[in-house]
């Protein structure tokens, strides 16, 4: 039973950087995607990018530069920073797996609990 | 504006069955697997179905996908009040260097 369990910063002031981790316990970090996603308050999700265990990313264009997305291998951790935040970065942000199925994203089959992040003066 | 078009609200009654709607492009829906996603208040999103079709072990056959060209829709059987919930479909899209894009949601209510 593969789990995620994400950690990191709740609250931020506007510039800061938003830091955030997801450890994933069981199954194989090698043949999947490993994605941020944010939903802003009362909104939708919005894919933020994913990761694979070699280090190789991918972005969504609306926030590559601001997003960097990094892998610990060794520990089956991954991480997001988030730069210059404002308020409109504030929202729920969750890790998930993104299962790879020959060659191809599949779907996010593993969520982890979410982190519920503030940027507020 | 999501790159997948979902109406926003929807609502049946218990037992009713009801259809949610997915519409997207050929660089996406039309050329790449469909996922959907159930939303409870409060909770991560929970993956329903995967690759157009398939039902994770544990989801109940009232639920089930199909996709034809660049739409999808998701069925509901059977509606019960615990199916009250967001609900999101999601696909790769091959446009922009690739990128993994969701539908806006459609908050389904049970009357």
């Amino acid at each position: 039973q593969v789990q995620v369990q994400q950690w990191g910063a709740g609250l931020l002031k506007p510039s800061e950087t938003l830091s955030l981790t997801c450890a994933v316990y069981g199954g194989s970090f090698s043949d999947h995607f490993w994605s941020w996603i944010r939903q802003p308050p009362g909104k939708g999700l919005e894919w933020i990018g994913d990761i694979n265990q070699g280090g190789v990313t991918k972005y969504n264009p609306s926030l590559k530069s601001r997003v960097t997305i990094s892998v610990d291998a060794s520990k089956s951790q991954f991480s997001l920073k988030v730069n210059s935040v404002t308020a409109a970065d504030t929202g729920v942000f969750y890790c998930a797996r993104l299962k790879r199925y020959s060659r191809a994203r599949d779907s996010l089959d593993v969520w982890g609990q979410g982190t519920r992040v503030t940027v507020s003066s | 504006q999501s790159v997948l078009t979902q109406p926003p609200s929807a609502s049946g009654t218990p037992g009713q069955k009801i259809t949610l709607s997915c519409s997207g492009s050929r660089s996406n829906i039309g050329s790449n697997y469909v996922s959907w996603y159930q939303q409870l208040p409060g909770t991560a999103p929970k993956l329903l179905i995967y690759r157009n079709y398939q039902r994770p072990s544990g989801v109940p056959d009232r639920f089930s996908g199909s996709k034809s060209g660049t739409s999808a829709s998701l069925a509901i059987s059977g509606l019960r009040f615990e199916d009250e919930a967001d609900y999101y479909c999601a696909s790769w899209d091959d446009s922009l260097s690739g990128r993994w894009v969701f539908g806006g949601g459609t908050k389904l209510t049970v009357l």
